[in-house]
């Protein structure tokens, strides 16, 4: 099946400061990535839909300007939490659908904020 | 608006037994219904997919789903259940190129 990375796996960062996350389709194109946030034991919550070349979509309640999010390419989409807090400590997960309609996920990337 | 329930949270299941994992959805049209596999401090892992065509659809590791309409369910099933298995396993819906919603998952796991 087709690859998304991201990286980093892990960031510990302190309160108050910018943390980028990178999403990369190593082996297909996508001009649309999304973006899900995964609280311990639970489900994943979408954020945002990355569109490249355009604005991203947000789900209601995500703020558009504490989560920045840049697609810069067909192959790269990247998620900026800006003046990050401890409330924004979670697991980050991408993912990128094929033109076959499956979407396939990154391995995630681990936030805490200190 | 669409929806996807999983009413176990957790299921242990012995090792070599025969499992099944329950999903029901609500979707205002035809949907397109996925299985997904999570292991600790992981992405998703695609297990199967039902678009459309035969009900019973095969995926990898083993794995086979039904879709049942009149039921609206899409249940995960697997004859024999190896400890590797253990993780845990998310039910979505969704229209194609589009987002996912994803049930709360089902905690699978294998005792000896």
């Amino acid at each position: 099946g087709a690859v998304v990375s991201q990286h980093p796996s892990r960031v510990i960062c302190k309160s108050g400061t910018s943390v980028k996350i990178e999403c990369r389709s190593l082996d297909f194109q996508a001009t649309t990535m999304f973006w899900y946030r995964q609280f311990p034991k639970q489900s994943l919550m979408l954020m945002a839909t990355s569109n490249e070349g355009s604005k991203a979509t947000y789900e209601q309640g995500v703020e558009k300007d504490k989560f920045l999010i840049n697609h810069a390419s067909l192959t790269l989409s990247t998620l900026t939490v800006t003046s990050a807090h401890p409330e924004d400590s979670s697991f980050y997960i991408c993912s990128a659908p094929t033109v076959a309609h499956e979407q396939y996920f990154g391995p995630g990337t681990r936030l805490t904020v200190t | 608006a669409q929806s996807v329930t999983q009413p176990d949270i957790h299921i242990t299941v012995s090792e070599g037994a025969s499992l099944e994992l329950r999903c029901n959805y609500s979707y205002g049209a035809t949907p397109y219904l996925f299985w997904y596999v999570q292991s600790p401090g992981q992405g998703l892992q695609l297990l199967l997919k039902y678009f459309s065509g035969d009900t019973l659809v095969q995926g990898i590791k083993g794995f086979e789903a039904e879709f049942k309409r009149s039921q609206s369910s899409f249940n995960l099933r697997k004859p024999s259940v190896h400890w590797s298995d253990a993780a845990e396993y998310f039910c979505a819906v969704g229209a194609g190129y589009s987002t996912l919603t994803f049930g709360k998952g089902t905690m699978l796991l294998v005792s000896p």
